[in-house]
């Protein structure tokens, strides 16, 4: 079965820095993947998707890479803020079922 | 625009006893997701809705979950009887299906304690 694993430790970063956030997955590589933000007692929030056969998705200071060979997503925040600070999810869904699978989540810390 | 809605936001019971949640969509949205995420996890589908029918509920437990969308609307999830590894935050989401990009749209979720 499809696995996802992202880094269960906490990333503390300096503002104004980049922050970088690694999605793995095993078995098939999905038809998206996309990118969740979620601030303690809210629900998730999409940010990006990116398909299959594109490389880079950008918005605003988010970027998102999505490289199929290594089975890889990264995420970065440019110019990272302390508003940024939050637990972000990567999801894989296979073709246009919507159905998505998440991964565990990376907890951002963005320290002024 | 309203987002979606989900209430309780909190509830404490006690182990074998029933609970339900609801949820409300957000208008026009024909697909319902529940979810359940455990504390440092990421959310799990429960079940999915198109409309009034229930079209994957394979992760579904049925000797205890029961859900149902009876007007293709709103929701409801219930639990009966409660066991304490039932403890976790349920999340309703919707998207529309006509929207390419299948983007789901969370709720704030129940937290839900067995006591």
């Amino acid at each position: 079965s499809q696995k996802i694993e992202q880094n269960s430790e906490a990333l503390n970063i300096q503002e104004g820095k980049t922050a970088t956030l690694t999605c793995n997955y095993t078995n098939y590589s999905p038809a998206y993947l996309q990118w969740y933000r979620q601030d303690p007692g809210r629900g998730p929030v999409f940010l990006l998707l990116i398909r299959e056969n594109e490389k880079e998705k950008r918005k605003e200071r988010l970027k998102v890479t999505f490289d199929t060979t290594l089975k890889q997503s990264l995420f970065h925040i440019t110019a990272s803020q302390p508003a940024d600070s939050a637990t972000y999810l990567c999801a894989l869904e296979r073709g246009n079922t919507g159905k998505l699978i998440f991964g565990q989540g990376t907890t951002l810390q963005v320290k002024p | 625009e309203a987002g979606v809605v989900q209430s309780p936001r909190y509830k404490i019971i006690e182990k074998k006893q029933p609970v339900a949640f609801w949820c409300n969509p957000i208008s026009g949205h024909n697909t319902l997701y529940w979810y359940l995420q455990n504390l440092g996890q990421g959310p799990e589908l429960l079940i999915r809705y198109e409309n009034e029918e229930a079209v994957d509920d394979s992760q579904l437990p049925k000797d205890r979950f029961s859900a149902e969308r009876l007007k293709g609307v709103d929701s409801t999830l219930k639990i009966q009887p409660a066991e304490l590894g039932d403890s976790a935050v349920y999340l309703c989401a919707s998207s529309s299906s006509g929207l390419p990009l299948n983007e789901q749209f969370f709720g704030p979720g129940t937290r839900l304690t067995v006591l």
